[in-house]
């Protein structure tokens, strides 16, 4: 089975332009998951879907950011406009809903730097 | 973002050592969970653990999921350069499906 596909891989834009990072789940996974990972903050959890809705949008850092899930097999997480702080890497995640215990799996993430 | 504590936060060790690390919160968890990233990469899972004091091996590694639910301990025997690495654990509350991770422990191997 292919893995968790993030694109584009890495990235580098001007500040004030938009990004759209994108993510394609583990066919038959039910739950997607968005993370961003810095040398400052480690990892922290932006939102996550399950079944195509969102569920906690709590970490989502302010309005400039945002995330959808069309349908099962894509998510897209948008930043408009972007700013240097922006810039770490973008990790999208899914799992397979058994009880609890469904464990996650990573993409290999989107680096984002932004000038 | 909330983190967890672990420790410690980098080691540099030769070939053939054994390896220990671990990870503390001040509130409990209901699953406690070890990751390896490798640069350039997204972490891989390496052992889940679901009950307090469950002690589970995968190879070289076992994890154990502390008595009290606050702890996790990783030990990696007889390092083989392969393993260098940042290892992170994870821990997830009752009834929650966020995964709050800690801050990482970067592995140096030297042969």
């Amino acid at each position: 089975d292919a893995g968790v596909i993030q694109s584009p891989r890495h990235e580098v834009t001007e500040m004030g332009q938009e990004v759209t990072l994108r993510c394609k789940p583990i066919s038959g996974h039910n739950s997607l998951f968005w993370y961003r990972q810095t040398m400052m903050r480690g990892l922290e959890l932006l939102i996550y879907f399950n079944n195509n809705v969102p569920i906690d949008d709590s970490g989502m850092p302010e309005d400039r950011f945002s995330a959808k899930m069309p349908n099962a097999s894509f998510s897209t997480l948008k930043i408009q406009p972007s700013e240097p702080r922006d810039s770490a890497v973008y990790f999208c995640a899914s799992r397979r809903d058994r009880g609890r215990t469904g464990e996650l799996f990573f993409g290999e993430g989107s680096r984002l730097t932004v000038l | 973002g909330q983190q967890l504590n672990q420790s410690p936060q980098s080691m540099f060790i030769q070939e053939g050592e054994d390896v220990s690390m671990n990870c503390t919160s001040s509130s409990i968890f209901n699953t406690w969970l070890w990751y390896k990233q490798d640069p350039g990469e997204g972490p891989v899972l390496l052992i889940a653990l679901y009950k307090a004091g469950e002690l589970t091996s995968n190879g070289r590694l076992t994890a154990q999921f502390g008595i009290t639910r606050k702890d996790s301990f990783l030990n990696i025997s007889a390092s083989i350069p392969s393993d260098v690495g940042i290892y992170f654990c994870a821990g997830r509350r009752y009834n929650t499906d966020k995964l709050i991770f800690g801050t990482g422990t970067r592995l140096q191997v030297f042969p």
